[in-house]
Formats: C-alpha cells, structure tokens, sequence
C-alpha cells in the first residue's frame, strides 16, 4: 500500500520551457502533498508543501511564481517549472501524506523526476 | 549546525554483518523520527518511521531513538547485498502553518559486499 507515482521520471527539454511533473497517490487519499529538489549527493529539501483544494505554502527561498504547484484533487498533484534554466535542473520528488496537519501522518515519496536544461 | 546530521560514509560491511547507522539532531521540536532507504535514481522508501524514545523492530530493522541525547539510529541485522543504497535519516516538526515538516539527513551510503 501507499504507492505514490511520479511522471515523466526524465526530462530534458530546451531553455525556457516549461515542463509540467505529475504527481499521483495510487491507493490511498492525499490530503497533503510535497515537493523536493534533491542535488547530487545532497539531502532532499523541501520546496513546498499543499493541501488539497488550497494554495501551497513555498519554503523561504522558493519562488512561487517560478514553481507552480496545483493539487486540485486527493490523488493528483502537479509541479510547473516555468521557463526553465539550466540551473533548475535537479532531481524534483515528491511525496504524499495524509492531512499533514495531524500527527502520525508518514510521508510516502514518488520516484522523482530527473529534469536536465539545456 | 544542520538540524540533522548524517555521516555520509560509504560504509562497507561484508554480507551477514550488522549495520549500524546513526545521525543526531539539534531541534528538540521534532516529535516523530523515520528511515528511508534510497536507491540510486529512485525515490526514498519508508522503512521505520518512530515517535517515542526506544526501540522499534521490524523484520532485520531496528530504530532506536534517545531524545536525552538527540540520537537516532537503524540497525539492520543479516545484511544483505540488496541492502546497498542511501539511508536517510529525518526528523519531523510542525511549522507555523500546521503542516509537518521533514528535515532530511544528508544519508549514508551502504555497500553491502557478497
């Protein structure tokens, strides 16, 4: 139980794209949903986290205008990378929770998405 | 200082060998603690996730947490070579908004030898 699916597992695309990544909690309700950037050999770091049907809430540092997050339902949350550079690319995963405002709500992570900008 | 802090290895042990990993933490404001293994290019896996100081087990995995000491740890009994990958270490605290936040180690690499 608790599988979370993340696509496209591997992207490259040309500067100044945007590239949308899907994120998808198979067999459970998620009321929350997380996004993290992970570089290489680096700890994950929490970019933004939302709740179903509400805005997100980004970490400091995060431009929220340059990673547009929707969860408009229990299953299904995307990450928008808006015209995208070079140094956006990363390895971006997500994670999916029940209501993080409660306690006892482990966070169950998809298999990331490798973006590369060329 | 990091609020958690992970040795990052690699660690080598031979098949058969008991693992100890360990990481520390600054934040007495974190209330539940979690493992997750990570295969390269693949997303963490929940492997233990704790509340209270002690021990929990499950199958070859123990974690262990003393919040005197703002110390964690997992053992892995019987390694096994399928056991190679990242163990991340984290803690979780609430923010302002409500949410819980994990704050991720940096993780320590295992090589597991046949």
């Amino acid at each position: 139980g608790a599988v979370v699916s993340q696509h496209p597992s591997w992207v490259i695309c040309k500067s100044g794209t945007s590239v949308k990544i899907e994120c998808r909690s198979l067999d459970f309700q998620a009321t929350t949903m997380f996004w993290y950037r992970q570089f290489p050999k680096q700890s994950l770091m929490l970019m933004a986290t939302s709740n179903e049907g509400s805005k997100a809430t980004y970490e400091q540092g995060v431009e929220k205008d340059k990673f547009l997050i929707n969860h408009a339902s229990l299953t299904l949350s995307t990450l928008t990378v808006t015209s995208a550079h070079p140094e956006d690319s990363s390895f971006y995963i997500c994670s999916a929770s029940g209501d993080s405002r409660h306690s006892n709500q482990p966070q169950h992570f998809g298999d990331g998405t490798r973006l590369s900008i060329l | 200082q990091k609020e958690v802090e992970q040795d990052p290895g690699p660690l080598s042990v031979p098949e058969g060998a008991i693992v100890s990993l360990n990481c520390t933490y600054s934040n007495s404001a974190f209330q539940y603690f979690m493992w997750y293994r990570q295969y390269s290019r693949k997303g963490p896996e929940l492997l233990m996730y704790t509340y209270s100081s002690g021990n929990k087990e499950d199958g070859r995995f123990t974690a262990q947490v003393d919040k005197s000491s703002k110390y964690i740890s997992l053992f892995i009994r019987d390694s096994q070579p399928s056991d190679s990958a990242t163990y991340l270490c984290a803690g979780e605290r609430s923010l302002n908004t409500g949410f819980q936040k994990l704050v991720f180690g940096t993780g320590t690499r295992l090589l597991v030898s046949p």
